[in-house]
């Protein structure tokens, strides 16, 4: 079966500091990877999505980038973080095809300080 | 453009009343429709999805869902609320590539 991990669990970070977010997936191979953000008391806010090694679609412009660089790896990227940074990260995975079914990792809480 | 509504911020209910969660979509052809549970902390899981077929769907923990297509929406239902039903719940489409999400609904249970 697939599962999807994501580290760490919990982040709290200075203003000015690097960021690094890890989502990995197992048990499929060529999965679509997404990232996305919930500020506090807001939805889901969709940031990239790649659908291969080293493709990767930015949604919103900002200060994160995101990497792919094994097929079942997504990386969350930042040189500088910023208080609005503050959130809770999900990445999720689908098989690709119609329909677009998402699988949801279990979310890394960052703060900001 | 795509888009999902769900006009509900907040809901409360009744443990033991029932429950309905409205959602809205705008898609130019059938979509993909799907319901999503987040609790407090933690991911969002697959409660039900909706792809052809039968427009009354059952997903997990006894909830379900019925597409309308005159009406563009896919409510949320169950007959018997519990209080661990107490989360937020998200309604999304499939988009090309990505899924398109509503603000969700922030269901609260009253004992």
């Amino acid at each position: 079966s697939q599962t999807i991990h994501q580290w760490p669990a919990t982040l709290v970070q200075p203003v000015g500091s690097p960021l690094s977010l890890e989502c990995t997936v197992e048990g499929t191979s060529n999965p679509n990877l997404y990232w996305y953000r919930q500020a506090a008391g807001r939805g889901l806010q969709l940031l990239f999505y790649s659908v291969g090694i080293g493709q990767i679609s930015s949604e919103v412009p900002q200060n994160l980038s995101a990497s792919r660089p094994q097929d079942r790896q997504f990386i969350l990227s930042s040189k500088k973080l910023l208080l609005s940074d503050s959130g809770f990260y999900l990445c999720a995975w689908n098989p690709g095809g119609p329909g677009n079914e998402q699988f949801f990792g279990p979310g890394t809480r960052l703060t900001v300080l | 453009a795509q888009s999902v509504t769900q006009p509900d911020i907040h809901i409360t209910v009744s443990e033991g009343a029932s429950l309905e969660l409205r959602c809205n979509y705008s898609y130019g052809a059938t979509p993909y429709l799907f319901w999503y549970v987040q609790s407090p902390g933690q991911g969002l899981q697959l409660l039900l999805k909706y792809f052809s077929g039968d427009t009354l769907v059952q997903g997990i923990k006894g909830f379900e869902a019925e597409f309308k297509r005159s009406q563009s929406s896919f409510n949320l239902r169950k007959p018997s609320v519990h209080w661990s039903d107490a989360a937020e719940y998200f309604c999304a489409a499939a988009g090309f590539q990505k899924l398109v999400f509503g603000t969700g609904t922030r269901l609260l249970v009253s004992p």
